[in-house]
């Protein structure tokens, strides 16, 4: 069964410092990846997304990700901190692909980034 | 503006009684669906419709009931066989075919 893992539960970094935020997932075929931020009481946002071509995506506020197949992989990063950063983070995939789609994403369990000034 | 309108943003009830959480998208969109969200957890897949009249279960399916009726509305309804109904509710929707969804704000229920 497909899944997605957050590799850690809470980040804490500084102002200015590099954001990064992991994600693996389990499948035997490539997943389309997703990336979500959601801030307290709030829905989720789509930062970036990735389903098929360059392997590096670029997605809101200053956010990139990057897939990589042998690894398993779609680690997030930003290059520096800002304090509206803070907020929980959520990696998702879905394999419906094709004819089968359902649109169903799974979710990993969220990272919660802290910005420290 | 175009979006998923999610009602109430807090919902208060006793236990044994039911409570429909309201969904409303003016997206256009075909698919919807509605997701659990409890701390640590991430978000669980309770219900998920594809097309009017018609509507899967997700992982956690059990104690809830959804209904389908019209392409804008996707209600879910908490029911008294839920045994741990407080939570925070997120409903969401997508393009038939395409990948990755808009969420509404979602509903935050405690039950006492």
């Amino acid at each position: 069964a497909q899944s997605v893992t957050q590799l850690g539960s809470h980040v804490s970094v500084s102002e200015g410092a590099l954001v990064l935020l992991r994600c693996n997932y389990s499948s035997s075929v490539p997943p389309y990846l997703f990336w979500y931020v959601q801030y307290p009481n709030q829905g989720l946002q789509l930062l970036l997304k990735y389903t098929t071509g360059a392997t590096l995506v670029k997605g809101i506020n200053g956010f990139e990700a990057e897939f990589k197949k042998s690894e398993t992989s779609f680690h997030l990063t930003k290059p520096s901190a800002h304090m509206s950063d803070a907020a929980e983070y959520f990696c998702a995939v879905t394999l419906d692909l094709g004819s089968s789609n359902t649109g169903k994403l799974i979710f990993g369990q969220g990272t919660t980034l802290q910005v420290k000034p | 503006d175009g979006g998923i309108t999610q009602s109430p943003k807090y919902l208060f009830r006793k236990e044994g009684q039911n409570v429909t959480l309201s969904c409303e998208q003016n997206l256009n969109h075909d698919a919807m669906y509605w997701y659990r969200q409890d701390p640590g957890q991430g978000l669980r897949l309770i219900y998920y419709s594809q097309i009017v009249n018609d509507f899967q279960k997700g992982d956690i399916a059990e104690g809830y009931s959804v209904s389908r009726e019209k392409k804008e509305s996707f209600p879910l309804t908490v029911t008294s066989a839920q045994k741990n109904p407080t939570a925070f509710y997120l409903c969401a929707s997508s393009i038939r075919d395409s990948y990755g969804y808009t969420f509404g704000s979602g509903t935050r229920l405690t039950v006492v």
